[in-house]
């Protein structure tokens, strides 16, 4: 079965410093996605990036970026020039290729941004 | 693109009542969606996944007949909760998978926080 962790419940970082919340995973298949989520205070579920498995190249939205590690099962998320509103809870998920099969979170870490 | 949308945003009931949320993809057909439980400070537990036109996949653990599940639609989900007790308080999400979205990413709806007293 596959798993996904995140070992750090709890970061702070400076205002427009950067930093990177870790996460591994453990999975059998080749091919899958990984994904990164975002619950602020309001508890709406946003997606922040994804990533397939199968490109070699790191998933990049604006601030944030990934570090895919394959072969460590590893996926960091970058996230930088800190915001205020970065601020939330960031939780690692993975995804098989089935477009119907659940997503397995992680336990999430709390970002706070330190003002 | 891609907004799921649910309802109510938060409800209170007497114990013993049946209450439903309603999760709605508003601009996109959901073929699949999911239902979660998220209690305070931890991650999002699967409830079960929902087929538009069948029966709903419970996960281990969930009463099937404490949490009936409706998916009639290709944009509308209904979770019921049946005869509600305290326990069963807590914060539900849906989630819908965008059926053009090649992109095999879940959607979420803005959660409802159920209360029973």
């Amino acid at each position: 079965a596959q798993t996904v962790t995140q070992s750090q419940p709890e970061m702070s970082v400076q205002e427009a410093e950067t930093v990177t919340l870790s996460c591994t995973y453990d999975t059998s298949e080749s091919d899958y996605y990984l994904f990164w989520y975002k619950q602020p205070p309001s508890r709406q579920m946003i997606l922040v990036i994804r990533q397939e498995a199968y490109k070699q190249q790191n998933a990049t939205e604006n601030r944030f970026s990934v570090n895919f590690q394959k072969a460590a099962k590893s996926f960091s998320l970058k996230i930088s020039d800190s915001q205020l509103g970065d601020a939330a809870m960031y939780f690692c998920a993975y995804s098989s290729m089935n477009r119907d099969d659940k997503i397995i979170f992680g336990k999430g870490t709390r970002l706070h941004i330190l003002p | 693109g891609a907004v799921v949308s649910q309802h109510p945003s938060r409800v209170i009931c007497k114990s013993g009542t049946s209450v439903k949320i309603e999760c709605r993809s508003l601009d996109f057909q959901a073929t699949t969606m999911f239902w979660y439980r998220q209690f305070p400070k931890q991650s999002l537990m699967l409830m079960a996944t929902s087929n538009e036109g069948s029966k709903a996949t419970y996960e281990q653990g969930v009463e099937k007949d404490k949490f009936l599940i409706n998916h009639a639609s290709l944009t509308l989900s209904t979770l019921t909760v049946t005869s509600a007790h305290p326990e069963d308080s807590s914060f539900y999400i849906c989630s819908a998978t965008s059926q053009p979205d090649t992109q095999e990413t879940q959607y979420f709806g803005p959660g409802t926080r159920l209360l029973v007293l």
